[in-house]
């Protein structure tokens, strides 16, 4: 069973539309990371969480430490924002336990 | 803003030949990490180095492959022996510390192996 599952793993959205990318892990960790892949391979990281919520432009991340749980929000989506969205957790050392990855697809 | 860089973004080498996977860390911070990417499959980690030696390392990072910081700058990654198998993208990544400040990464160096 992989230690960080997200879903769903495939999304399409029309432009507009209001995105929720769910991650749920089942290790203790120290804080969660929310990354963006583009194609060509670059892994932008976009928030790190330990607790609550944070927003930035029109994203927006919160974590349930109690239900080991994080969601990404897109508000109004664009098709910019078409990517590959990694969960990945840091545990009791540093490393990051990464998950499988969200593709999104947001259409015009 | 500060950025991870990697050297070379493609490499295409024979089985069996060295490869040396080049990262110049963002200059304050005193962590450092090797991930990989299979392609089709999820990111992984290879190994963190911290005042110059490895802190934690993962069962891929066999003794086939090691890192280095040869200077105040670099952090390398070498595979001694390529295998077909390690054809993937390589992520270099750097913290200035290991809780309250995430970690960047570089653009990463897709490896092929013939």
């Amino acid at each position: 069973k992989n230690e960080v599952e997200q879903s769903p793993q495939n999304l399409t959205a029309q432009e507009g539309e209001f995105i929720t990318i769910n991650c749920s892990y089942s290790v203790g960790i120290s804080a969660l990371h929310w990354l963006q892949q583009h194609p060509g391979g670059g892994i932008v990281s976009l928030f790190m969480l330990s607790s609550g919520k944070k927003k930035h432009g029109r994203l927006i991340a919160t974590i349930n430490i109690q239900e080991k749980h994080s969601s990404l929000h897109i508000t109004a989506s664009h098709p910019r924002d078409s990517a590959v969205y990694i969960c990945a957790v840091r545990g009791a050392t540093n490393k990051l336990i990464f998950g499988t990855g969200t593709l999104l697809a947001v259409q015009p | 803003e500060p950025e991870v860089t990697q050297t070379p973004s493609h490499q295409v080498t024979q089985m069996g030949q060295e490869v040396i996977l080049r990262c110049v860390p963002i200059s304050n911070h005193l962590y450092f990490y090797w991930y990989r990417q299979i392609l089709g499959q999820k990111v992984e980690f290879l190994v963190s180095f911290y005042n110059n030696e490895i802190s934690e390392k993962s069962e891929i990072f066999d003794d086939q492959f090691s890192v280095e910081r040869p200077d105040g700058s670099n952090f390398t990654l070498k595979i001694r022996s390529t295998k077909l198998e390690d054809s993937a993208m390589y992520f270099c990544a750097s913290g200035r510390d290991t809780r309250g400040q995430p970690q960047h990464f570089g653009d990463g160096t897709r490896l092929s192996i013939l």
